[in-house]
């Protein structure tokens, strides 16, 4: 069966540190990752993607993700945290497999940054 | 601004009645899913439309239902309603396999 684990409920980051968000992945055929961030009362946004090639994936806000296939995990990372980059993530999985374009997702981490 | 419209933003009304939420997706994306999120938890994927067909079903409670029309846009009736339901419902959007999926704003279910 598909499923993603975000192990973290939470994230505590002083800012300027680098954070990162765990996210590891279960499928039968090979993945499709995702990362989306939502701000309080707000829609998902999108914030980056791995579909194939290089392993380490840049997105918006300065945040990247690394790919490894062998440990299936999708971390989250971002050199220097922001305040401003509280809020809830949500990590995804699509099995390039499933003709259905079925995203299975993670139950999602709340990153605090204290100032 | 994600391109996928939700109407309407806020919705209130009492237990046992009915309603109905409406997402226009993203011009040209054939997938349609929605979501509830109530307070404090994750994502519950309910349903999701392509091109008009159901494609897959997850925890959707037997008093709602959706449908995806040929325009594309796609609804989602909520019937006797209960305290429980009150939740945010989001609608997303996506063209096809390996794009990710662009979410609306959301509509926010009181129910009272």
């Amino acid at each position: 069966a598909q499923s993603v684990a975000q192990p973290e409920d939470q994230v505590n980051v002083a800012e300027g540190n680098p954070l990162t968000v765990k996210c590891t992945y279960s499928v039968s055929g090979n993945p499709y990752l995702f990362w989306y961030v939502q701000y309080p009362n707000r829609g998902l946004q999108f914030l980056l993607k791995y579909i194939t090639g290089d392993n380490l994936v840049k997105g918006s806000y300065g945040f990247e993700a690394e790919f490894n296939k062998s440990q299936t995990s999708f971390h989250l990372k971002k050199p220097s945290a922001l305040v401003s980059d509280s809020a809830l993530y949500f990590c995804a999985v699509r099995d390039i497999e499933d003709s259905n374009y079925q995203l299975i997702w993670g139950a999602g981490t709340k990153l605090i940054i204290k100032p | 601004d994600s391109g996928v419209t939700q109407t309407p933003k806020h919705l209130i009304t009492a237990t046992g009645q009915r309603v109905t939420l409406r997402c226009s997706p993203r011009s040209g994306d054939l997938s349609v899913y929605w979501y509830q999120q109530s307070l404090d938890q994750g994502l519950q994927f309910l349903i999701q439309y392509y091109n008009g067909e159901e494609r897959a079903k997850g925890n959707i409670l037997e008093r709602f239902s959706a449908q995806q029309f040929p325009d594309l846009h796609s609804e989602l009736n909520l019937s006797s309603l209960e305290l429980g339901d009150s939740a945010l419902y989001f609608c997303a959007s996506s063209p096809g396999t390996n794009t990710e999926a662009f979410f609306g704003q959301g509509t926010r279910l009181t129910v009272v």
